[in-house]
């Protein structure tokens, strides 16, 4: 088992709707979350963190946190055609660690 | 945001070369550099962990006699990709670390032919 793990998509959206990334981890004692965007050829970008349970909120983007369920979730609402990108999950074991595990990426394309 | 400027983006060489790999944090200090390397559609690897004036941390399954880290001082780090071959082809990232987050290089994508 992957200790993070990504449906690789594709992931088709049509513009301005909501784009939904899933994310499942499998070390329970996992602090830290976070995601990243990815254009093809680029290095990543972080997104947003989120390390307490329920949501966090900012502009577009909305990130879900469920320790319980070991799950993690990036919304994107309005989705705009520059959102097409590969979405990287990834975990700290604790909020002072700085070791970073990915998992393979969503890949989210949005049509016009 | 922190700014980490890696050099070269890209770089073409024979096999049996070797190749250097700078990675460089402009406005802050590094104590803690990693290096991962991404194939076509997959992840980010880790290969190794690199903290300023000691040795370097390796994954499993990565050779250290192969990719040589130096990070000998707070701003820069260097990947050395010894005799390079063609399955060593791939992009490679450096990232310095400041709390909480990580910054990541550009990237360089190296080809050996």
């Amino acid at each position: 088992q992957k200790e993070v793990e990504q449906n690789s998509g594709p992931l088709s959206v049509p513009e301005g709707a909501i784009a939904s990334l899933n994310c499942t981890y499998s070390d329970r004692g996992s602090q830290s979350f976070f995601w990243y965007r990815q254009y093809s050829g680029k290095s990543p970008e972080l997104i947003m963190f989120i390390y307490s349970n329920g949501d966090k909120e900012d502009g577009r983007f909305t990130a879900q946190l469920n320790k319980a369920s070991q799950y993690v979730s990036l919304l994107i609402r309005d989705s705009q055609p520059s959102d097409s990108a590969t979405y990287l999950c990834a975990v700290k074991r604790d909020q002072g660690a700085q070791k970073l595990v990915f998992g393979q990426g969503t890949r989210l394309t949005i049509n016009p | 945001g922190a700014v980490v400027s890696q050099h070269p983006s890209w770089v073409i060489c024979k096999s049996g070369t070797s190749v250097k790999i700078e990675c460089r944090s402009l406005d802050f200090q590094a104590t803690t550099m990693f290096w991962y390397r991404q194939f076509p559609k997959q992840s980010l690897m880790l290969m190794a962990t690199s903290n300023e004036g000691s040795k370097a941390t390796y994954e499993q399954g990565v050779e250290k006699d192969k990719f040589l880290i130096n990070h000998a001082s707070l701003t820069l780090s260097t990947l050395t990709v010894t005799s390079a071959h063609p399955e060593d082809s791939s992009f490679y990232i450096c990232s310095g670390y400041v709390y909480p987050d990580q910054y990541f290089g550009a990237g360089t994508r190296l080809s050996v032919l």
